[in-house]
């Protein structure tokens, strides 16, 4: 059964900071999805990593994936409150079912 | 395009009542998925469909009946509400002929129901 695990699941950060969302999955795959979440609404699409060692990078935002370690992290640059929000990873099993298995959440604050 | 609508956004439902859920895509997306979300917990999925008139199940199906007779819609059924059907619900929906950063799911507003 494939389990997603990220950490940690609250992250209380000050503004201009810097830190990483790591997420964690259980059994092979090479496809891995971040979305994030603002309070009340819906998913909002942010990387897609198709491939081991792929990064993406939006604004502050940058997001990996290492498929032997089975871990994905999202880095934050220099925070900021907008910033603040749930975010997800989700995985994909091997083979491109395109049924994703998200991970808990990690809910960020940004603090001024 | 408005991509996916879904409705109502919010229902009260008393134990054993039923309802159903509507959700439609524009996109012309020919995957789509029904999750629910517990308070502070990730999406976990229900239902899927990979085209007009095939469904199957996912991790939490019980409770819950879908069918999808056109691309553009895929309503959700809930029979005999119970109090653990209280969630947010959210449908997805994604085009798996193509390639790259459009393989992402496309996730409609939500809809907030609690069962009393």
């Amino acid at each position: 059964e494939l389990k997603v695990e990220q950490n940690p699941l609250f992250l209380s950060m000050q503004e201009g900071k810097n830190y990483t969302i790591y997420c964690n999955y259980s059994t092979t795959s090479d496809r891995l999805y971040w979305y994030r979440q603002d309070p009340g609404k819906s998913l909002e699409s942010l990387f897609v990593l198709l491939s081991n060692g792929a990064v993406k990078q939006e604004g502050r935002l940058m997001a990996s994936l290492d498929t032997k370690a089975r871990l994905s992290t999202l880095h934050i640059t220099a925070a900021v409150h907008d910033l603040s929000a749930t975010y997800f990873c989700a995985v994909d099993r091997r083979g491109a079912t395109n049924k994703l298995i998200f991970g808990t959440g990690t809910l960020l604050a940004v603090q001024p | 395009n408005a991509g996916v609508t879904q409705t109502p956004k919010f229902r009260i439902l008393k134990i054993g009542q039923s309802m159903t859920l509507q959700c439609t895509q524009d996109m012309n997306h020919n995957y789509m998925y029904w999750y629910r979300q517990d308070p502070g917990m990730g999406l976990k999925l229900i239902y899927y469909s990979v085209g007009a008139g095939i469904t199957d199940k996912g991790e939490v199906p019980n409770g819950y009946n879908v069918s999808r007779s056109t691309t553009e819609d895929f309503p959700l059924r809930l029979e005999l509400a119970a109090p653990s059907q209280t969630s947010v619900y959210f449908c997805a929906s994604t085009d798996t002929r193509l390639a790259g950063v459009q393989e992402t799911q496309y996730f409609g507003p939500g809809t907030r129901l609690l069962v009393l």
